[in-house]
């Protein structure tokens, strides 16, 4: 079993369209963070969310913190097609640093 | 300022063949981490250096080591390479130790073993 788990695996929807990814766990973060990987590159720090309920706005991004830090959400708004990539969320575990398996969004012109 | 660079971008190896994969973390970082992303899925934690100790390690064999040099630079070394070993292989450097301070990655380096 996955520490954390997001959904849809795939998304392919049209420009301008909005969409919601999700990052779940059964266990309690005391921060979450998500990262936009783009093909051939690293994966990029959008956010860190650390209080319950929590949310945050980057541009046409929202990024919400479940009240029991156990889950996140990302939501766009009019999706564009340099919004193409692999979501990940994030968060620390221990001495570890544990990705989620990833959102891969393609947004189609 | 330059970002985290890796060395090399590609790499072809067959089983049994050792590998080094080389980081330079950001100007004054002093934490350096190693992932393993196989295609299509999450980046999974190798590795983490801070002030050239070990402060962290995944899930992974003794096949696998790293170290980090007084620079901060660091190298990941793979022996006896499996076909599963195949994989891009990430760096990232952050200003402080265990994975309180922000990660910049690298573009990774992509081994293929045959």
């Amino acid at each position: 079993t996955q520490l954390l788990e997001q959904s849809p695996q795939f998304l392919s929807i049209q420009e301008g369209e909005n969409l919601t990814v999700y990052c779940n766990s059964s266990s309690v973060f005391s921060s979450l963070q998500w990262y936009r990987q783009e093909p051939g590159e690293g994966p990029v720090l959008l956010v860190t969310v650390v209080t319950g309920g929590e949310v945050k706005k980057l541009k046409r991004l929202t990024f919400q913190f479940g009240d029991a830090r156990k889950d996140s959400s990302l939501h766009i708004t009019a999706a564009q097609t340099g919004d193409t990539g692999l979501y990940l969320c994030a968060v620390n575990y221990g001495q570890n640093f544990v990705f989620g398996p990833g959102t891969r969004l393609s947004v189609l012109p | 300022d330059a970002g985290v660079t890796q060395s090399p971008t590609h790499l072809i190896k067959t089983r049994g063949q050792h590998v080094t994969l080389r980081c330079s973390p950001i100007s004054g970082h002093k934490s350096v981490s190693w992932y393993q992303q196989v295609l299509g899925q999450g980046p999974q934690f190798i590795f983490q250096y801070y002030e050239k100790e070990e402060r962290g390690r995944g899930n992974f064999p003794d096949r696998f080591s790293a170290r980090q040099f007084p620079n901060y630079s660091s190298e990941l070394n793979v022996n006896a390479l499996l076909l599963g070993d195949s994989a891009l292989y990430l760096c990232a450097s952050s200003l402080a130790g265990p994975h309180g301070a922000t990660q910049y990655f690298g573009p990774g380096t992509r081994l293929l073993v045959l």
